[in-house]
């Protein structure tokens, strides 16, 4: 079966530790992202890549970091400077080109930290 | 930043009914698309609609997309309670690449 897998689903973690959350997608895209959902808001994007090796910021950068080794692989780490880190995350991937593309979600990773 | 702006925030209705969901947006597009979630899961692709159609369907979905208002408009026909679910706009804009920037979302529920 095609598509992106998000892991824990659930993650619990104490305030000042980072915390990587995993995303893997078999559906040989070469763009992936990363967005953040808080209650009652829309997605904001965090991080995005186009294509291994690269990625830029998106709109709440701060606090965060992600690395593109692999085209399959795009974990995103929750650092101890991001401020408000609990949040529901997910993970998404697409096929470039021109103009933007229909975007595959994971089923996301619910991270709380105390 | 958040670019969609999506009304009503919450909508109840009598399965049969019909559900409208408007989205407005603030720059310029290359396309707009619909997405749903339902509770607690990731976003699931509906319909997209290009700055230069007026008007798309997919199944009981109906998009409408006014590009001189900036905003679009999805109407799911004879709902279902198995429509219940949050949805969301989202626009890419012109010159931004691949991103896309959601809305808020409204959430729908259908009452049998």
């Amino acid at each position: 079966d095609g598509g992106i897998t998000q892991s824990p689903k659930y993650l619990f973690r104490k305030e000042g530790q980072n915390v990587t959350l995993s995303c893997e997608q078999n559906l040989n895209h070469d763009a992936m992202y990363w967005y953040r959902q808080d209650p009652g808001q829309g997605l904001r994007l965090i991080y995005y890549s186009q294509i291994v090796n690269d990625f830029q910021k998106g709109d709440i950068a701060e606090g965060y970091s992600v690395s593109r080794e692999k085209k399959e692989s795009f974990p995103l780490t929750v650092t101890s400077a991001q401020k408000n880190p609990t949040a529901f995350y997910l993970c998404a991937s697409s096929i470039p080109g021109q103009g933007s593309r229909e975007q595959y979600f994971g089923p996301g990773t619910r991270l709380t930290v105390t | 930043s958040q670019q969609g702006e999506e009304d009503p925030q919450a909508l109840s209705i009598q399965e049969g009914e019909n559900a409208t969901m408007n989205c407005s947006y603030k720059t310029s597009i290359n396309n707009l698309q619909w997405y749903r979630q339902n509770s607690g899961r990731g976003l699931v692709h509906l319909i997209l609609i290009r700055s230069n159609e007026r008007e798309k369907h997919s199944g009981r979905l109906r998009v409408t997309l006014d590009t001189s208002k900036k905003s679009s408009s999805l109407l799911i026909t004879a709902s279902r309670a198995a429509d219940t679910a949050s949805y969301f706009c989202a626009t890419g804009a012109t010159g931004g690449g691949n991103k896309l920037t959601f809305g808020t979302g409204t959430q729908l529920k259908v009452e049998l």
